[in-house]
Order: C-alpha cells, then structure tokens, then sequence
C-alpha cells in the first residue's frame, strides 16, 4: 500500500551544525507535503510544508526539499540548537473526497550534542 | 497549541467501561480530525468532521464513534475500552479543505488496564 517512511529512525548532531532528516513516500498522487516537530509529551508542531509543484522552499533556519523522481522529501535544519532536539514526522496530505488527510511516517528522533 | 484543547489530559480506566475524549478548538475551523499515536505508527487517523454533524471513518475507527454536534467540539468515544486502544490521542484541526495544514492540541494519554 501507499505509506511514508524515514530512511533513519535516530540523528545525532553536535550544537551549531546542519541537520539532514530525509523521508521517502510511494503515493504518486500525494500533493503536499508537511514536516512536523514534536517534542516529549506535546503535539505534533507544524514547521513548514511544500507543494508539489515546488522544489524547495525556506523558512526561517528550515529548508525542505522534494525531489519527485525518486519520490524524496529532506528537511533541513540550519545551526542545529538544543532546542531542535525532537521528533521530526513528514507527512503527506491528499484529497480524498470530503476532507484531506495526512499518513505520517514513523519519524526520526533528532538528538543535539553539546 | 492553535486554541485547541483536549480533556482529560491523562485517563486510567478498566477494560469494558466506556470512554469519552473531547477536544475544543477556538479557531472557528472547520475540518476536525482525531488520530491515535503508537511507538512504530507513527500518528493514524481515526475519525474525521468536515463540519457539523458530518463525520466519516479513517484509517483505524474501530471501536470508536465520534460526535460532533456544534463547530467547536469533537468527541470521540469508546464505547467499551480495549487494552489495544491504550494510546495517545491527538485532535487535530484545519481551516477548510483547501486548507490542508492540520493544526494538532497537546494530546490525551489514555492507559486501558
């Protein structure tokens, strides 16, 4: 069936540098696409998404890219700080009648060294 | 958290008694979604409203029913609780359908014993 997967279920960064999370999805007919934060005990945070007409698109220290050859969706963390240290889910959303629905992925848990 | 609440935050219960989960938002959105987390699910939908009364089945609704009977609330019931549905439970809410960002509360911890 169609489903959304990470490639890495954990990430270590030391404070300062990039981060790369990276997620594959298989539904072709996905659409858009958001990247979600979730720290210990909260809800999922949204952090930014991107169309599928786009290939990249910035926000502030956050940077996704989709490659729709190979179905390829990273997020991009600039001087990663302790508090990016989290649980980051893409998600992919797509019309399915009344309403558009999100299928996540099982996430990556992104770890900031001192 | 978006002006969405959930209530109760945490809940212990037996199995075979019913339970109810209530999520309020103060957005005016339209579109209201309840999803259950489990350790290597990720997040799964359960049930969702695209406006009042209007409900329809997700990827994994059973053994729930929802309710939603003005635009600010949305319920979602067990109606005999299973040790299979100890989980966490997120509402979710979008401003429309073109809307497609879902906006999520902080979550209820249910433990079914």
């Amino acid at each position: 069936g169609e489903s959304v997967g990470l490639h890495l279920p954990t990430l270590s960064v030391q404070e300062g540098d990039n981060s790369i999370i990276n997620c594959a999805y298989s539904n072709s007919a996905s659409d858009y696409f958001i990247w979600y934060k979730q720290e210990s005990g909260k809800g999922p945070q949204f952090i930014i998404d991107i169309r599928s007409n786009m290939d990249k698109r910035q926000g502030q220290r956050v940077t996704v890219l989709l490659n729709k050859t190979v179905k390829h969706l990273s997020l991009q963390i600039a001087a990663t700080q302790p508090g990016d240290s989290a649980v980051y889910f893409c998600a992919e959303n797509r019309s399915t009648g009344s309403a558009r629905q999100l299928t996540f992925g099982s996430g990556t848990q992104l770890t900031v060294l001192p | 958290d978006a002006g969405i609440t959930q209530s109760p935050r945490h809940k212990v219960t037996e199995t075979g008694t019913p339970v109810t989960l209530r999520c309020h938002q103060t957005e005016n959105h339209r579109y209201m979604y309840w999803y259950r987390q489990d350790p290597g699910h990720g997040l799964r939908l359960i049930h969702y409203s695209y406006g009042v009364k209007d409900t329809d089945k997700g990827e994994v609704s059973d053994g729930y029913s929802v309710s939603r009977s003005k635009t600010e609330d949305f319920l979602l019931t067990l109606e005999s609780a299973t040790s299979s549905q100890t989980s966490v439970y997120f509402c979710a809410i979008s401003e429309s359908k073109q809307q497609e960002t879902q906006y999520f509360g902080p979550g209820t911890r249910l433990l079914v014993l």
